[in-house]
């Protein structure tokens, strides 16, 4: 049984470009939700995807945006990116309305 | 405002010593709570959680956890500690069935390092 994938493992952009990240839910999960970890710092929520739509959002601008397939999986696009975008990205995967999350190994993205 | 805080950002502790990371939360709902631990440039592995019931939970890897309402806190406890435990702890706190399912909030983390 597969756990939670991601693609890219990492990524290096420059300031300005767009970029575009991918999750894989674990089998039989239907909600995506995306995390945000600059090193040294927990994680921070970005949003939530279930059901292809996006249920709940953190504090970040209308740069990150992303999008839910009928497969479950999902994908987080950020634009105009900032050098403050350099972060470990997460994934993490759970049946809608549970408990656990479980989280895949992320995203590494360097922009410069 | 909901927060988690863990006060201490790096603890050292020798091979067979115990190990106790403490962790303080602020959440106006009745909490679930959840420790998760990150090996370097690794995603987030689940060791326990607590949602209800007894208040001392066991998790994986001979860690366990004590949750204490009066004090809003969830201290991860092992009694005795392995070199492969150096890592980085996130306590992290959510809710389940609100409007805010789903959202995890993450303390900054405590490095723990082990010496032999």
């Amino acid at each position: 049984d597969a756990g939670v994938t991601q693609s890219p493992t990492h990524l290096i952009k420059t300031r300005g470009q767009q970029v575009t990240l991918r999750c894989s839910p674990k089998s039989g999960h239907d909600t995506v939700s995306w995390y945000q970890q600059a090193l040294g710092q927990g994680p921070q929520f970005i949003f939530q995807y279930y059901e292809e739509e996006e249920r709940q959002r953190g504090n970040f601008p209308d740069r990150f945006s992303g999008h839910q397939f009928p497969n479950y999986s999902s994908e987080l696009n950020v634009n105009a990116l900032l050098l403050g975008d350099s972060a470990l990205y997460l994934c993490a995967s759970s049946p809608w309305a549970t408990d656990t999350q479980y989280f895949g190994p992320g995203t590494r993205l360097t922009v410069l | 405002a909901q927060s988690v805080t863990q006060p201490d950002i790096h603890i050292t502790v020798s091979e067979g010593a115990s190990l106790e990371l403490r962790c303080n939360y602020s959440y106006g709902a009745t909490p679930y709570l959840f420790w998760y631990v990150q090996s370097p440039g690794q995603g987030l592995q689940l060791l326990l959680k607590y949602f209800s019931g007894d208040t001392l939970v066991q998790g994986i890897k001979g860690f366990e956890a004590e949750f204490k309402r009066s004090q809003s806190s969830f201290n991860l406890r092992k009694p005795s500690v392995h070199w492969s435990d150096a890592a980085e702890y996130f306590c992290a706190v959510g809710s389940v069935g609100s409007s805010n399912t789903g959202k995890l909030i993450f303390g900054q983390g405590t490095t723990l390092q082990v010496k032999p």
